[in-house]
């Protein structure tokens, strides 16, 4: 089965300095990652995925990830924050062996930005 | 575009009642999943349908159904409401399947 472990449940910044959230993997084959952003009382906004093309992967509002096969890894980076990124933050992988569009989410990081 | 939209956004329902939820995925999407979200389990998995069939299911009990229909609108259903259905329950759409989903606002459902 596959799973993703996102290793913080909370991380907190200064507005102006980078972000990284991070996001471990586990899939017994080429796993298709996604971030989505959740923001209070809202639904969840795609932020980015990689389906086995390039690893480094740009998203919306500066957000960026890299794939790293050899350290299962899909980190989540901005290099400056803004008061708007201030959201909960959900690392995913879809599928299994079945196919189809079964998401298995992580728990969730919650980023904080402070002035 | 319009987005996926649910209705309705909010229910209050008590304990043994059922409930609809009804999702509207975005124009020439033929796949609707939902997922369910609460504090403690998070995101989970309920059920994927595509072109009118169910393609996969989550590991929820019987009393969680759904259907859909030509148009690809998608009902959810739960019977025998207990207060653990409490929760915010999500639509997805994607054009395929598998595919890049995306979401509604949600339903927030309370049981009493």
């Amino acid at each position: 089965a596959q799973s993703v472990t996102q290793l913080d449940s909370h991380v907190s910044v200064s507005e102006g300095t980078p972000v990284l959230l991070r996001c471990n993997y586990s899939s017994s084959y080429s796993p298709s990652l996604f971030w989505y952003v959740q923001h209070p009382n809202k639904g969840l906004q795609l932020l980015l995925k990689y389906t086995s093309a390039a690893t480094l992967v740009k998203g919306i509002n500066g957000f960026e990830a890299e794939f790293k096969k050899s350290e299962t890894s899909f980190h989540l980076t901005k290099p400056s924050a803004h008061m708007s990124d201030a959201a909960e933050y959900f690392c995913v992988v879809r599928g299994d062996t079945g196919g189809g569009n079964k998401l298995t989410f992580g728990t969730g990081t919650q980023l904080k930005v402070e002035l | 575009k319009a987005g996926v939209t649910q209705t309705p956004r909010y229910l209050i329902k008590t304990r043994g009642q059922q409930v609809t939820l009804s999702c509207s995925p975005i124009s020439g999407h033929r796949s609707v999943s939902w997922y369910q979200q609460t504090p403690g389990q998070g995101l989970q998995f309920l059920f994927e349908y595509f072109s009118e069939t169910q393609r996969n299911k989550g590991n929820f009990p019987g009393r969680f159904s759904g259907r859909q229909f030509s148009n690809s609108r998608s009902e959810m259903n739960v019977s025998t409401l207990e207060l653990g259905d409490s929760a915010l329950y999500l639509c997805a759409s994607s054009k395929g399947s598998p595919d890049t989903q995306y979401f509604g606002p949600g339903t927030r459902l309370t049981v009493l």
